[in-house]
């Protein structure tokens, strides 16, 4: 089973700051089944990233990722007040998905 | 607009049983493979189980395999979760969440969510 390990636990930032949330499995998997998203408290669940690298639809273009094999990195080029949440990076494999613990940025 | 909306959570006690439903609108529901996703309180995301659009693929985490339930009725647009033996540890808010496609080819994120319904298993 791939472990997903998310760092940092927590990130302090300013808006206008730029933001690299690090996603890391615990063996190689594909990149097209690596996911990003955001979860803003008392929100569900957004979708920011498919395929590693993909935006999903509607979201800003300040928001990026990249990575392959084991290493994921989520970038986000300028903070706006609004992008001050919660994220997790998720996978894909053999039938079973699994979520990293998540990156809290906070001001 | 895609709409997801979960309902059936309750307090409930150790052993006992409860049917999540969720109902879904805004896309054709035959069309994407569906699932459930859970977050206990203060906690992160736990996927709990998929199945594809005509309900002949289905899968579940071992946390709840032998005691969980997917279901879908096209017909009815909806998308259901049998909990039985529920137990402590299954105390969370249950989302639905649409897949991209319809088969476990493409079934490998979630596009849309539902707000959730909250279930408690306390005694």
């Amino acid at each position: 089973e791939i472990v997903l390990t998310q760092s940092p636990g927590t990130l302090s930032l300013s808006p206008g700051e730029r933001a690299t949330l690090s996603c890391r499995a615990s063996q190689s998997v594909s990149s097209s089944y690596l996911a990003w998203y955001q979860q803003k408290p008392g929100q569900a669940p957004r979708l920011l990233i498919y395929g590693a690298s993909s935006r999903a639809t509607g979201i800003p273009d300040r928001f990026s990722g990249s990575g392959s094999a084991t290493d994921f990195t989520l970038t986000i080029s300028r903070l706006e007040p609004e992008d001050f949440a919660v994220y997790y990076c998720q996978h894909y494999g053999s039938s079973l998905f699994t979520f990293g613990p998540g990156t809290k940025v906070d001001i | 607009e895609v709409q997801l909306v979960e309902s059936g959570g309750d307090l409930v006690q150790p052993g006992r049983s409860l049917r999540l439903s969720c109902a879904a609108s805004g896309f054709t529901f035959d069309d994407y493979a569906m699932h459930w996703v859970r977050q206990a309180p203060g906690k992160g995301l736990e996927w709990v189980s998929g199945v594809t659009w005509n309900s002949d693929n289905i899968a579940y985490a071992d946390s709840v395999k032998g005691r969980f339930t997917i279901s879908r009725d096209n017909a009815k647009r909806s998308l259901y979760l049998q909990m039985n033996s529920l137990r402590a540890e299954d105390t969370a808010l249950y989302y639905c969440a649409k897949a991209p496609g319809a088969h476990t080819s493409t079934w490998y994120f979630f596009d849309y969510w539902g707000q959730g319904t909250l279930v408690a298993v306390s005694s």
